[in-house]
């Protein structure tokens, strides 16, 4: 157990919908990945929060957006949903921003669009 | 830009032999270099990583990986496989700064440990 949770744990939703993911970092650690994994793209870097501002950008599409809030917890929106969205999403939370720090990830959200 | 690429989607071996999964990246900038484990249904772990220092590096479940800056490379091995070590594992990179600070991940490879 990573000590960080994500919820839901499955999601199923149609196309054109808007789902929000949530995720609590482990206690102490004030930044927050989110990242999808896909069978065709893998696992790729979406967005990075630390101490609830916006510190990086990966390759998250504009219908996609994320906060994180003063108790650190962090929400990943998605609307206007399309099947190429289903995925596993990961949540991934570290102390600091630094390149070297270890994320520890959570368990996942797995989206499934029909 | 960073990438990195791990030559084998599938490594099947037989329990108690030894294992190497293969990492190669590419990037203009000083690395830093992780290998994470994926178990079933699980999010990803860390294994080890590499920073700076001695080019060896050992971690957990008795994996170890050797960083070679002229082959860009950063294998991962283990001397005695168990069933248990049947996971996906993920080679990644990062920099000190700037837009390649986040990690940049391989595609993946799974270790299948066969009895």
């Amino acid at each position: 157990d990573s000590g960080v949770t994500q919820t839901p744990k499955h999601l199923i939703t149609a196309t054109g919908q808007r789902v929000t993911l949530r995720c609590s970092p482990r206690s102490g650690d004030l930044s927050v990945y989110w990242y999808q994994q896909s069978l065709d793209q893998g696992l790729q870097f979406l967005i990075q929060y630390y101490n609830g501002e916006e510190r990086a950008k990966g390759n998250i599409l504009e219908r996609f957006s994320a906060q994180q809030f003063p108790d650190l917890h962090s929400e990943l929106n998605l609307s206007s949903l399309e099947l190429g969205d289903s995925a596993l999403y990961f949540c991934a939370s570290s102390v600091y921003t630094g390149a070297d720090n270890e994320q520890f990830f959570g368990p996942g959200t797995r989206l499934t669009v029909l | 830009a960073q990438s990195v690429t791990q030559l084998d989607s599938q490594v099947p071996v037989f329990e108690e032999a030894p294992v190497e999964l293969r990492c190669n990246y590419s990037s203009s900038v000083s690395v830093y270099l992780f290998w994470y484990v994926q178990y079933p249904n699980q999010g990803l772990q860390l294994l080890l990583k590499y920073l700076s220092g001695s080019t060896l590096v050992k971690g957990i479940n008795g994996f170890e990986a050797e960083f070679n800056k002229s082959q860009t490379s950063f294998h991962l091995r283990k001397p005695s496989v168990h069933i248990s070590d049947t996971a996906e594992y993920f080679c990644a990179v990062s920099a000190p700064s700037g837009s390649a600070r986040q990690l940049t991940f391989g595609s993946g490879t799974q270790l299948t440990v066969l009895p």
